[in-house]
């Protein structure tokens, strides 16, 4: 069965520094994954998805995200951080056409000013 | 803004009304989805539709019944639910029901059940 696990509920870190939110996963076969925000009293939305090719994803807002296949893990960074980027944010995974999108619970990011 | 609206954005029900939320897409997309969140869980994800046709169903409880009356246009109806199932319910479009398609959620409907 496939999973996916942020294994912080929160992360915070000083404005203007590298900021990291982990992603890992277990599926049979070759992963599609994805990471949302959700802004407050807002939906998700799309960040960035990795299906195939170069391991490293850009994605909105100056995210990117490494997929490496070996840790099977999909972590989301940005280089420098700002207070906007505080909000919600999920991984989630999809094993194949057949299977269903998989959210991992949500990690909460503080940009502290 | 996402292009996918719900209302209303707040709902507080007794466990014995009926209630319906809805949800509308405006980017011509052919897939639509209910999700559940609940706090410091992961979303949940409830009904899939594709082309107006039920794909999937996840083991819901019958007091959650959805409608599809047509591409753009979703429907949460709601019977006797219980203090539980209060929670952020947001919809959801992709242009279809594929691996890779990206969702659009909507803001979601804050419902609290007393």
């Amino acid at each position: 069965a496939q999973s996916v696990a942020q294994p912080e509920d929160q992360v915070n870190v000083a404005e203007g520094n590298p900021l990291t939110v982990k992603c890992t996963y277990s599926v049979s076969g070759n992963p599609y994954l994805f990471w949302y925000v959700q802004y407050p009293n807002r939906g998700l939305q799309f960040l960035l998805k990795y299906i195939t090719g170069d391991n490293l994803v850009k994605g909105s807002y100056g995210f990117e995200a490494e997929f490496n296949k070996s840790q099977t893990s999909f972590h989301l960074k940005k280089p420098s951080a700002l207070v906007s980027d505080s909000a919600l944010y999920f991984c989630a995974v999809r094993a194949n056409r057949d299977d269903k999108i998989i959210f991992g619970k949500g990690t909460r990011l503080h940009i502290l000013p | 803004e996402t292009g996918v609206t719900q209302t209303p954005r707040h709902l507080v029900m007794g466990m014995t009304n009926k209630k319906s939320l809805k949800c509308e897409q405006h980017l011509g997309h052919n897939a639509m989805y209910w999700y559940k969140q609940s706090a410091k869980k992961p979303l949940e994800l409830m009904f899939v539709y594709s082309l107006e046709e039920r794909v999937e169903n996840n083991s819901v409880p019958s007091r959650f019944s959805p409608e599809c009356p047509n591409s753009s246009h979703l429907f949460l109806h709601l019977h006797t639910l219980q203090p539980e199932d209060s929670a952020l319910y947001l919809c959801a479009s992709s242009q279809e029901v594929g691996p890779n398609e990206k969702l659009f959620f909507g803001s979601g409907t804050q419902l609290s059940v007393l």
